[in-house]
């Protein structure tokens, strides 16, 4: 079943703050975020892991609460290029499923000067 | 440098006909995903493979065939039995519980 995202579009000023969720229905073993452009393939931005490992490129940061299956995405400072649409994807146990993402609607992010 | 590459980047099929898209990837990766994006929608996955000579379907598998000859490629036919192929096809790799790196994607419309 398909991750839930909230909000589903989000509009800020550069150098305003936002939160973006992901719920899941079922236990997860990881949950990882990207960004995409329009047009443009997705990006990878962090991944976390049950047990509190995270691994990250850029400086956005993100928290994975494991008991409630929920994700959260931290826009912090927002630049003009912190705009696109964010998706999480979540993946249960690998044993039973293998590397496998289930990806969110996405959430809409518009970040104006 | 390492990296995913798709082609064509526009595909345009007649009704009743099969075309391939091509996935190719030069990071060494085990693991490679094809995902459909419809607009304004998230992805969903067509198809999957962990290791060469192997693949499991996905969530929207009815209509789509792939294969895995070669650790490097992993092509994806979208068959005359797909109703409305019309979509954005994303391929990705990854070495296992880590992140995936995506191709700039296939933009595929029926005529």
């Amino acid at each position: 079943q398909q991750p839930v995202q909230s909000p589903q579009a989000v509009i800020l000023r550069e150098g305003e703050d936002a939160v973006i969720n992901c719920s899941s229905s079922k236990a997860l073993y990881s949950v990882h975020w990207y960004r995409q452009k329009h047009g443009e393939a997705p990006v990878f931005l962090m991944i976390l892991l049950k047990g509190g490992e995270q691994k990250g490129h850029e400086k956005i940061s993100a928290s994975f609460n494991e008991k409630k299956q929920q994700s959260s995405l931290y826009l912090t400072a927002s630049q003009l290029s912190y705009s696109g649409t964010y998706f999480c994807g979540t993946e249960p146990d690998p044993k039973a499923a293998g590397n496998k993402l289930t990806f969110g609607g996405g959430t809409r992010v518009l970040v104006k000067p | 440098d390492g990296g995913i590459t798709q082609s064509p980047k526009y595909l345009f099929r007649k009704e009743g006909q099969n075309v391939t898209l091509s996935c190719e990837q030069n990071l060494n990766h085990d693991a490679m995903y094809w995902y459909r994006q419809d607009p304004g929608q998230g992805l969903r996955l067509i198809y999957y493979s962990q290791i060469v000579n192997d693949f499991q379907k996905g969530d929207i598998a009815e209509g789509y065939s792939v294969s895995r000859e070669k650790k490097e490629s992993f092509p994806l036919t979208v068959t005359s039995a797909q109703k409305n192929p019309t979509a954005f096809y994303l391929c990705a790799s990854s070495i296992a519980l880590n992140e995936q790196f995506f191709g700039p994607g296939t933009r595929l419309t029926v005529l």
